[in-house]
């Protein structure tokens, strides 16, 4: 089975500071994906990833970065964590370039005080 | 633009009965697919089906039947035989062409909470 770990369940920053959220997937896909997900929106894609040291936005960039130097990890920045950051964030991994299933992380939860 | 709709924010069944999570979406491309997830309690977004837009047959896995009707733009998940284990949250996807990319993403609805008693 596909593995994608997200390295925290939970989080709590302070206004500010510079967050990392890490994400490992162990099945060697080159797709990635960062979302975010709140009540009553569903998930928001912030960036994705085709290759390594490759990016792209997605719909929601603004107050993020990622990171990608190794194929199996995809690391999203908050660059200078706000309250309207807190959010649960989900990180996903698929093998094909086309939308074949997502292989979901178990999330991390971010509360930014 | 694209957009998937889940109208349902939340829906009640009883263990055993048959229960229809409905989803609408719109888009401009003319290939696509459409995807179903389940989240339970616990957080992780389980994949459950797909349906591709020019499959001819609605898609089935186990106890979930996708109901794809084209023309309506729909693509409601049924769920067969509830079972207590099936309270989640279910989200409604659908990919979506990235200009100049040559790659798709996913576009997810709302999502609609399920809930099973016994």
């Amino acid at each position: 089975d596909v593995k994608v770990t997200q390295s925290s369940r939970y989080l709590v920053k302070r206004t500010g500071e510079k967050v990392f959220l890490e994400c490992v997937q162990d099945m060697d896909h080159e797709n990635m994906f960062w979302y975010r997900q709140d009540p009553g929106l569903g998930l928001r894609l912030i960036y994705f990833s085709y290759d390594v040291k490759m990016k792209e936005k997605g719909d929601i960039p603004e107050g993020y970065s990622v990171s990608r130097e190794k194929k199996e990890r995809f690391s999203l920045i908050l660059e200078s964590a706000s309250t309207n950051q807190t959010s649960m964030y989900l990180c996903a991994s698929t093998l094909d370039r086309l939308a074949s299933p997502l292989h979901f992380g178990n999330g991390t939860r971010l509360t930014v005080t | 633009a694209q957009k998937i709709t889940q109208t349902q924010p939340g829906m009640f069944v009883q263990e055993k009965e048959a229960v229809t999570l409905d989803c609408t979406y719109d888009t401009s491309d003319p290939s696509y697919g459409l995807f179903w997830y389940k989240q339970p309690s616990s957080g992780e977004m389980i994949f459950l089906i797909y349906q591709g837009s020019y499959d001819q047959q609605n898609a089935t896995e186990g106890r979930y039947s996708l109901n794809f009707q084209k023309a309506r733009k729909s693509a409601n998940l049924v769920i067969s035989a509830s079972q207590l284990g099936d309270s989640a949250m279910y989200f409604c996807a659908m990919s979506q062409q990235i200009m100049n990319t040559g790659f798709q993403k996913l576009v997810f609805g709302t999502g609609t909470r399920l809930l099973v008693s016994p």
